[in-house]
């Protein structure tokens, strides 16, 4: 079966450090995708993961472990506006782009 | 500049009425596809496009329907077969190649009464 796990709500401070974990099951891997989405808008890209290791963009970075089936997206240096919901995709095989999603993990930033 | 638009934003609609989403780009992407989302839960693919004319069921595709006439445009009806029709669609298209990520539209909030 096809199982991707996201922790539901995280909460922390602003100019703080956070993780936010995936683990995934599914038939097939080929890659992994973090989006963020504010409340009744869409989904925007933030990284994509293909190989084991982390991907450095500006405050957020996220790392892969193929063999663990895991995931983390690192936010620095939050900001009151890094309030949103965070999406882990995993991108099967068999020829094509369809994407299975997490539920999401809720991020809230406090002063 | 380029995109993907849906229209209307909000749609409102009594139960038992079909109804009809918009969904164009102007990405020259070959791939669009419909999600579902409710609270809760996660995006959930309802249909997908790869080529224009031919189109494939996601996980949750009963009492929905596509076409796929134009590579542009990517309509989405909900039925009356559709038993809980409110949520919120989102369009989204990608090149259709491996490394690609699928860019999304705003969003319509259906609601049905």
């Amino acid at each position: 079966g096809q199982n991707i796990d996201q922790p539901t709500e995280m909460t922390a401070t602003e100019g703080a450090i956070v993780q936010i974990n995936c683990t995934y099951q599914t038939s097939g891997f080929n890659g992994l995708f973090w989006y963020q989405q504010h409340a009744g808008e869409a989904p925007t890209f933030l990284s994509y993961n293909v190989l084991d290791g982390l991907e450095e963009k500006g405050r957020f970075s996220s790392f892969l472990s193929r063999s663990k089936g895991y995931s983390y997206l690192l936010l620095k240096e939050l900001q009151m506006k890094d309030s949103a919901s965070y999406l882990c995709a995993v991108k099967g095989v068999g020829g094509t782009d369809k994407l299975i999603f997490g539920t999401g993990t809720r991020l809230q930033v406090f002063p | 500049d380029g995109g993907i638009t849906q229209s209307p934003k909000y749609l409102f609609r009594k139960e038992g009425q079909n109804v009809t989403l918009s969904c164009e780009q102007n990405l020259n992407h070959d791939a669009m596809y419909w999600y579902r989302q409710d609270p809760g839960q996660g995006l959930r693919l309802i249909y997908y496009s790869q080529i224009v004319n031919d189109f494939q069921k996601g996980d949750i595709a009963e009492g929905y329907s596509v076409s796929r006439e134009k590579k542009e445009s990517f309509p989405l009806t909900v039925t009356s077969a559709q038993k809980n029709p409110t949520a919120f669609y989102l369009c989204a298209s990608s090149r259709g190649q491996e490394y690609y990520e699928q860019y999304f539209g705003p969003g319509t909030r259906l609601t049905v009464t």
